[in-house]
């Protein structure tokens, strides 16, 4: 079955380092999207990404993140400078349109633990 | 915006039956997804409810009242393996992303 992939599976940086975090969707998906888990804490949504624009994004999503689907295949989450608090488990998913009133589910990567140190 | 509510934890004995809960509200509404997520992975998807009812899909189960702003996933014959978090996520239909709660520890113990 087709899946998502994320690399590296665990980032350690320095505080102010900038980091880029891996995504490829599966092939045929459209939709793309961010999300992170502090430990202990719940799935928080940063952003999705559709026709090569940010669809929608958060309030944490903010001007020291960016996206990019620099080929065909990947689809890249960079944070320009960063903070102790950014460390977090990083998701990436994606998902294909629904059809009619059908929603379809997002399929996640396994994840990038980002440790700042 | 959105408001999910679910128990934080919840503690089941194997072979038992658990149902797991979830008020919403939200800014329109396209569905409920569940998701389970077990410790240090990423979220896998269960079920999805578009319409009132129970959608059955092997020993899991879920059900959705729209009206009510109520769901519920139904885990039965339960087993060790289905210890994990169970993540509700209703849909808003102006939008393609999902916002999740903060979602039902399970605990099953032998």
């Amino acid at each position: 079955e087709p899946e998502v992939t994320q690399t590296p599976s665990h980032q350690v940086t320095q505080m102010g380092q900038e980091v880029i975090l891996r995504c490829v969707p599966i092939s045929n998906h459209l939709y793309f999207y961010w999300y992170r888990q502090i430990l202990g804490q719940k799935v928080e949504f940063l952003v999705s990404f559709y026709n090569n624009e940010i669809s929608e994004k958060s309030e944490i999503f903010d001007d020291q993140f960016s996206v990019e689907r620099p080929d065909g295949s990947n689809f890249t989450l960079k944070i320009r400078s960063t903070k102790l608090e950014d460390s977090a488990m990083y998701f990436c998913a994606s998902s294909v349109p629904g059809t009619g009133m059908i929603s379809s589910p997002l399929h996640f990567g396994n994840g990038t633990r980002l440790t700042v140190t | 915006g959105q408001n999910i509510d679910q128990p934080t934890e919840m503690t089941a004995t194997e072979g038992a039956i658990v149902q797991i809960n979830c008020t919403y509200q939200t800014s329109g509404f396209n569905g409920l997804f569940w998701y389970q997520q077990h410790a240090g992975e990423a979220p896998t998807f269960l079920s999805y409810n578009v319409l009132d009812g129970l959608e059955e899909k092997g020993r899991f189960s879920s059900f959705l009242s729209r009206s009510k702003g109520y769901s519920y996933l139904l885990l039965k014959e339960l087993q060790m393996k289905d210890s994990a978090s169970y993540l509700c996520a209703p849909k808003e239909d102006s939008s393609y992303k999902l916002i999740f709660g903060s979602g039902t520890r399970l605990l099953v113990r032998p």
